[in-house]
């Protein structure tokens, strides 16, 4: 089945350490999405990517890094300079072109807990 | 700029109750429209869109019409559930550009 696999569900990471987020999706989609979320509000974009090679910053990529090095993979790194990185993450995807955009097709989410 | 609002939460309904969850945009173009649904702990699900004024979306018992006249996209249901309970999102995403655009989520909770 298509889909996008989000990895790890849970992790947890001490102040002053980078992690990585994965995002992989088997859609064959040119578009990939970083969102957060935190408890009580909505999302909040982070970084995108239409192309391969190609990503643009969303409302808050200050401390977070993207790299789409392969049109399936879209990780997501969360650095030391990120202040307060706790936080649920959703990866998402979705059809470029047509007349209308497509939807956007979440993964299932990673919840990063800083201790 | 593009954006959506929607009614804050949350909302609590007896099984069978009639629901309404508000979803209004402001768009400077013509935008399609989203409502996700989220289940505690998952990613968002898409429940039901429209691309164009009038266009009615319609999934598992849930609707919404996109209202041009009103600016609104509102979500219904005639008879809800307990396996309804969940957040739900209204989004929006024009037709030529490339983000979406989501409202902060409506907590829905039935009891029985």
């Amino acid at each position: 089945d298509g889909g996008i696999t989000q990895s790890p569900k849970y992790l947890f990471r001490k102040e002053g350490q980078n992690v990585t987020l994965s995002c992989e999706q088997n859609l064959n989609h040119d578009a990939m999405y970083w969102y957060r979320q935190d408890p009580g509000q909505g999302l909040r974009l982070i970084y995108y990517s239409q192309i391969v090679n190609d990503f643009q910053k969303g409302d808050i990529a200050e401390g977070y890094s993207v790299s789409r090095e392969k049109k399936e993979s879209f990780p997501l790194t969360v650095t030391s300079a990120q202040k307060n990185p706790t936080a649920f993450y959703l990866c998402a995807s979705r059809q470029r072109g047509g007349r209308a955009p497509g939807e956007l097709f979440f993964g299932e989410g990673s919840r990063l807990t800083v201790l | 700029g593009d954006s959506v609002t929607q009614m804050e939460g949350p909302v609590t309904l007896s099984e069978e109750a009639f629901l309404t969850i508000n979803c209004t945009y402001t768009a400077t173009g013509y935008p399609s429209l989203f409502w996700y649904v989220q289940y505690p702990g998952e990613g968002l699900q898409l429940l039901l869109k429209a691309t164009k004024a009038d266009d009615k979306g319609s999934n598992k018992g849930f609707e919404a019409t996109y209202r041009k006249e009103t600016t609104s996209f509102h979500l219904e249901k005639g008879s809800v559930q307990v396996s309804d309970s969940a957040v739900y999102f209204c989004a929006l995403s024009m037709n030529t550009g490339n983000q979406f655009y989501f409202g902060t989520g409506t907590s829905l909770t039935v009891i029985p």
